[in-house]
């Protein structure tokens, strides 16, 4: 069956270190999403692409976050510097399109660890 | 803008209890509404959804039914069993725009046997 695929799944980083997380969509899934779930809450959308292009980063911390999917197909989110506050579980989701009756299907999650 | 709010957990069942879990929502328009579940060390997956007033949403012997009247859509199941035990999100997409998933708090279920 195929999966979002995430690496890695567990992360320990100090602050003011920068650290990076890798998605693989669904083949053939056009958008991609990264969320953060901070303990005992709900996932937050950070950022969406539709293939290669950038569809809602309004809630990315841009000062610090960066997120690229050059080919359209994998996907990078970047941290730096990392904060004790960015401590929290980053999900990664692809669905074939952005249509609201579509199912987006979530990877296992990287969790990240700032000290 | 558009929001989600689930009851407080955690709850806590007895395996064959009836469950209930409460979902209201905020949003324009008429979005589509989803559960997901949770299982430990795993990512979400898709319970089930509705898209529109009135539909009724089933898997697993879960069932959500979309009320426009009261923006809700709980969660029930007739008799739940020690694998029920996840946390358990409520969501809505709304129909304009990017058309992100909007998550509830999540709940967490604990079915002792």
């Amino acid at each position: 069956e195929a999966e979002v695929a995430q690496s890695p799944r567990y992360k320990i980083t100090e602050k003011s270190q920068a650290v990076a997380f890798w998605c693989d969509p669904i083949s053939g899934h056009a958008t991609l999403y990264w969320y953060r779930q901070i303990l005992g809450q709900g996932p937050e959308l950070l950022v969406q692409f539709q293939d290669e292009s950038v569809v809602d980063d309004s809630q990315l911390p841009k000062d610090r976050f960066s997120a690229e999917r050059l080919k359209g197909v994998d996907s990078t989110l970047k941290i730096q510097p990392a904060e004790l506050g960015d401590s929290a579980m980053y999900l990664c989701a692809s669905s074939l399109g952005w249509d609201q009756n579509t199912e987006a299907f979530f990877g296992q999650g990287t969790r990240l660890t700032v000290v | 803008g558009d929001s989600v709010t689930q009851m407080e957990g955690p709850v806590t069942l007895s395996e064959e209890a009836f469950l209930t879990i409460n979902c209201t929502y905020t949003a324009t328009g008429y979005p589509s509404l989803f559960w997901y579940v949770q299982y430990p060390g795993e990512g979400l997956q898709l319970l089930l959804k509705a898209t529109k007033a009135d539909d009724k949403g089933s898997n697993k012997g879960f069932e959500a039914t979309y009320r426009k009247e009261t923006t809700s859509f709980h969660l029930e199941k007739g008799s739940v069993q020690v694998s029920d035990s996840a946390v358990y999100f409520c969501a809505l997409r709304r129909i304009q725009g990017a058309q992100k998933l909007v998550f509830g708090q999540g709940t967490r279920l604990t079915i002792n046997p």
